[in-house]
């Protein structure tokens, strides 16, 4: 079946450093993908999509670009900032939309 | 305008209770799922609802059963509580269809004493 995984966390990183957060999946057909992030004590909110190869999406200086050789997407920022720490998620919707797989998180904590 | 919203935000019971969380959403999608989520953030659906119509279920006890009045409500409704169900429990809903992300509602952390 369908599966998504993430680069395990936490992530720590100071203020200003590059952010990476490796995504990979298995799917068949032509999934979309998405990027959540969850802060503490909420739910999750769409970050980013794409939803066919070569897209990149982006929002809030995050961005990611969908990798169909190499079934990948990674989610990079140029210059973290402290309300960055969240737990981030990678996920893929099946391509007939009836299977939305959510990789397992990674916690970012960005120290100032 | 809250989109998907769910209530209580906190429940704390005892070991054995009946308990529901209530879910609503006012985007019109046509579809909406429950999921739980451990103490480790990792995400777990449990439930998914088409147009009123149960289209996944994955391997949760009996104990839990969805309730949909209608495609914009989806309850979920959990019986003789265990330990092991305390979680974030969160519902979410979407169109249907490949490109359609979810929308999720503020989650229910549920605790069982």
């Amino acid at each position: 079946g369908d599966s998504v995984t993430q680069m395990e966390g936490p992530v720590t990183l100071s203020e200003e450093a590059f952010l990476t957060i490796n995504c990979t999946y298995t799917a068949t057909g032509y999934p979309s993908l998405f990027w959540y992030v969850q802060y503490p004590g909420e739910g999750l909110q769409l970050l980013l999509k794409a939803t066919k190869a070569d897209d990149k999406g982006s929002n809030k200086g995050f961005e990611a670009t969908y990798r169909k050789e190499t079934t990948s997407f990674h989610l990079e920022k140029g210059s973290v900032q402290v309300s960055d720490s969240a737990v981030y998620f990678c996920a893929l919707s099946g391509s007939y939309g009836q299977n939305f797989v959510f990789g397992p998180g990674t916690r970012l904590s960005v120290l100032p | 305008d809250t989109a998907v919203s769910q209530t209580p935000k906190y429940l704390v019971t005892q070991m054995g209770n009946d308990k529901s969380i209530k879910c609503e959403q006012n985007l019109g999608h046509d579809t909406m799922y429950w999921y739980k989520q451990d103490s480790k953030k990792f995400l777990k659906i449990m439930f998914s609802y088409n147009n009123k119509e149960l289209i996944i279920n994955e391997t949760v006890p009996n104990r839990f059963s969805p309730k949909s009045p209608d495609k914009a409500h989806l309850n979920l409704h959990i019986n003789s509580l265990e330990l092991g169900d305390s979680a974030v429990y969160f519902c979410a809903s979407s169109r249907r269809g490949t490109y359609n992300e979810q929308f999720f509602g503020p989650g229910t952390r549920l605790t069982v004493l």
